[in-house]
């Protein structure tokens, strides 16, 4: 059983709609990564968070430590936003970065 | 653009051959990490680099080996090929070890014939 479980695996909508992916993840993760892996494979860090809330631009992770649970929204969404969305958990003390299974995003114009 | 730079960007390979796979991370990072994808998966963790020491290693098999060099640049060696090697590989940088943000490269795409 993955550590990282992600929600929905794939996801369509159309464009300007409000869109959430969510992550829940096992005890003795402490910090939670998002990421975003476009087609061709290369992958871009979104946010690293440990608690509370980030944003950047029209995205945003939160994170529930008691709960275990982060989730990525993305307002406004946009077709260049099409991609697949990773969570991936990492252990202070344990290097080990255990990826989620991807949210695949399509935005249609 | 993150910094990160792996070569070769695409390569073909038949079973039992070797790979030798290259990572330039970011400048002043002194922590790397490689990752195996095969198609249609999430990312899988093989080892970690840190100062030059092996600092964490995923569930590998010994034939796949790794290297971290004085300027932190590192290289990621699979012996003995076999058809299941055949992925994407990604390595990322880190200013230190721990959960800090990551820069990924591009990626080296085998093919294992």
């Amino acid at each position: 059983k993955n550590e990282v479980e992600q929600s929905p695996q794939n996801l369509t909508a159309q464009e300007g709609e409000f869109i959430t992916i969510n992550c829940s993840y096992s005890v003795g993760i402490s910090a939670l990564h998002w990421l975003q892996q476009h087609p061709g494979g290369g992958i871009v860090s979104l946010f690293m968070l440990s608690s509370g809330k980030k944003k950047h631009g029209r995205l945003i992770a939160t994170i529930n430590i008691q709960e275990k649970h982060s989730s990525l929204h993305i307002t406004a969404s946009h077709p260049r936003d099409s991609a697949v969305y990773i969570c991936a958990g990492a252990n202070f003390g344990n290097e080990k970065l255990t990826f989620g299974t991807g949210t695949r995003l399509t935005i249609i114009p | 653009e993150t910094g990160v730079t792996q070569s070769p960007t695409h390569l073909i390979k038949t079973r039992g051959q070797q790979v030798t796979l290259r990572c330039s991370s970011q400048s002043g990072h002194n922590t790397v990490s490689w990752y195996q994808q095969a198609l249609g998966q999430g990312p899988q963790f093989i080892f970690q680099y840190y100062r030059e020491e092996e600092n964490g290693r995923g569930n590998f098999p010994p034939r796949f080996s790794g290297l971290q060099f004085p300027n932190y640049s590192s290289e990621l060696n699979v012996n003995a090929l076999e058809l299941d090697d055949s992925a994407l590989y990604l390595c990322a940088s880190s200013l230190s070890r721990g959960a800090g943000e990551l820069f990924f490269g591009e990626g080296s795409r085998l093919t294992v014939l």
